[in-house]
């Protein structure tokens, strides 16, 4: 099994709600990520958890919230998002770190109103 | 400051013919490089890497040139195929438990 599965697809949510994005790995690898793309722009480092240890936050604002329950999940939790916020939310994982290669899910689009 | 540049936005070959996606860096201390592959609606899915002790990888199709002096490395596919079409990511590291750096990606079209 080589698939970074995200959930949900599409998420509409309203700027005083609370949700979150999950992603399952089943490949045993220790390194999860998760990734922001805004359209036309590359992804950019949200979140690096190694061995379900956050290791690298990049100076994400606390209305996103990281969670890795083991080593095979993943999850993002949202509160009190503004319109900006809408993205494609990208999860990755890799074997150990981030010089491995990283294998990405399909994403969950996020569109807040 | 841009450490990973693609500049440019988008590219049209030829089916059949040589794809060359080219990617500057600006940072000599990057040690591994990665290129990745991004159809719409889809997450980025890696194509091929190179490490800097090394100028050149092949894999299929693909293959992965760094010049190092020029801090330039470079994306060959041949032949070109449709579905090759999609926007090919450059990205750069500087070492185990660094981040990954992305370029800004080139579209590439496949013309039949």
């Amino acid at each position: 099994d080589t698939e970074v599965t995200q959930t949900p697809k599409h998420l509409v949510m309203g700027m005083t709600n609370k949700k979150s994005l999950k992603c399952e790995q089943h490949m045993g690898h220790r390194a999860m990520y998760w990734y922001k793309q805004k359209a036309k722009k590359p992804p950019e480092l949200m979140f690096v958890y190694s061995y379900e240890k956050l290791s690298i936050n990049e100076s994400v604002p606390s209305r996103f919230s990281p969670e890795c329950p083991n080593s095979s999940l993943l999850n993002l939790h949202l509160h009190a998002l503004q319109p900006e916020d809408s993205a494609l939310y990208l999860c990755a994982s890799s074997q150990v770190g981030l010089l491995d290669t990283q294998y990405f899910g399909p994403g969950t689009r996020l569109t807040v109103l | 400051d841009q450490q990973v540049k693609q500049n440019s936005p988008s590219l049209s070959v030829q089916e059949g013919r040589i794809s060359i996606l080219n990617c500057d860096y600006t940072n000599s201390m990057f040690d591994y490089f990665l290129w990745y592959k991004k159809y719409p609606a889809e997450g980025p899915t890696f194509l091929i890497s190179i490490s800097s002790i090394k100028d050149k990888n092949e894999d299929g199709r693909f293959t992965v040139f760094l010049n190092k002096s020029a801090k330039h490395l470079s994306l060959h596919i041949v032949p070109s195929q449709p579905g090759d079409s999609a926007v090919y990511f450059c990205a750069a590291s500087l070492g185990r438990d660094d981040k990954i750096i992305f370029g800004k990606g080139t579209r590439l079209h496949i013309l039949p």
